[in-house]
């Protein structure tokens, strides 16, 4: 069964440092987004992604964060200069089409901030 | 802003046992899905519901989505300890599909 699949599983980080996170969505799906998790609180959208461009963002995603499709298969979010607060679970998820809007998620990569 | 409440946090209780969680809010959404989460994992889809009024069964568990599609619920029969895990509800909202809304879960430990 195809999956929506993410590297790193974890990633340590000094703070101000560069990060890149990677996601591989499901083959055939046109929507991606991006959404976080700090323990123990909701999980928040972050960006949706679509047509090669940024379909909504959220507060969140401030001018630190960036988002690419490098290729036909690779989805990435970057945040360019790390705070302590940016430590969380990241998921990727995509989705074949609207309206149902039915999501996948993949495992998560955990990012810690030092 | 939208919001989604779940209810309860936190659930224990003996394997054989029927449970029903909830998730509400004041806000319409276009559908709502139910993820099962396990630590440390991404949300797992179980279903979505779009129509108001809608009842959908996955095997034990049952979902419903209220008939102003604000709230929905979902009810397990004969708890196993296998369905141990955080079940989490996430809108989409009727003005924008595309972003999921999500409550905080609810926790659920099966005792066997």
């Amino acid at each position: 069964e195809p999956e929506v699949t993410q590297t790193p599983s974890h990633q340590v980080t000094q703070m101000g440092q560069e990060v890149i996170l990677r996601c591989v969505p499901i083959s055939n799906h046109l929507y991606f987004y991006w959404y976080r998790q700090i323990l123990g609180q909701k999980v928040e959208f972050l960006v949706s992604f679509y047509n090669n461009e940024i379909s909504e963002k959220s507060e969140i995603f401030d001018d630190q964060f960036s988002v690419e499709r490098p290729d036909g298969s690779n989805f990435t979010l970057k945040i360019r200069s790390t705070k302590l607060e940016d430590s969380a679970m990241y998921f990727c998820a995509s989705s074949s089409r609207v309206p149902y809007n039915e999501q996948f998620f993949g495992p998560g990569t955990r990012l810690t901030v030092l | 802003t939208q919001l989604l409440e779940q209810s309860p946090q936190f659930l224990s209780i003996q394997e054989g046992e029927n449970l029903t969680v909830y998730c509400n809010s004041s806000s319409v959404f276009s559908s709502l899905q139910w993820y099962r989460q396990e630590p440390g994992e991404g949300p797992v889809l179980l279903v979505t519901v779009v129509t108001g009024g809608e009842v959908k069964k996955l095997k034990r568990l049952t979902f419903q989505f209220g008939d102003a599609r604000k709230d929905s619920s979902l009810h397990i029969t004969a708890a196993q300890p296998g369905d141990t895990g955080l079940y989490l509800c996430a809108g989409a909202s009727a003005g924008n599909n595309r972003k999921l809304i999500w409550g905080l879960g609810t926790s659920l430990a099966v005792n066997p």
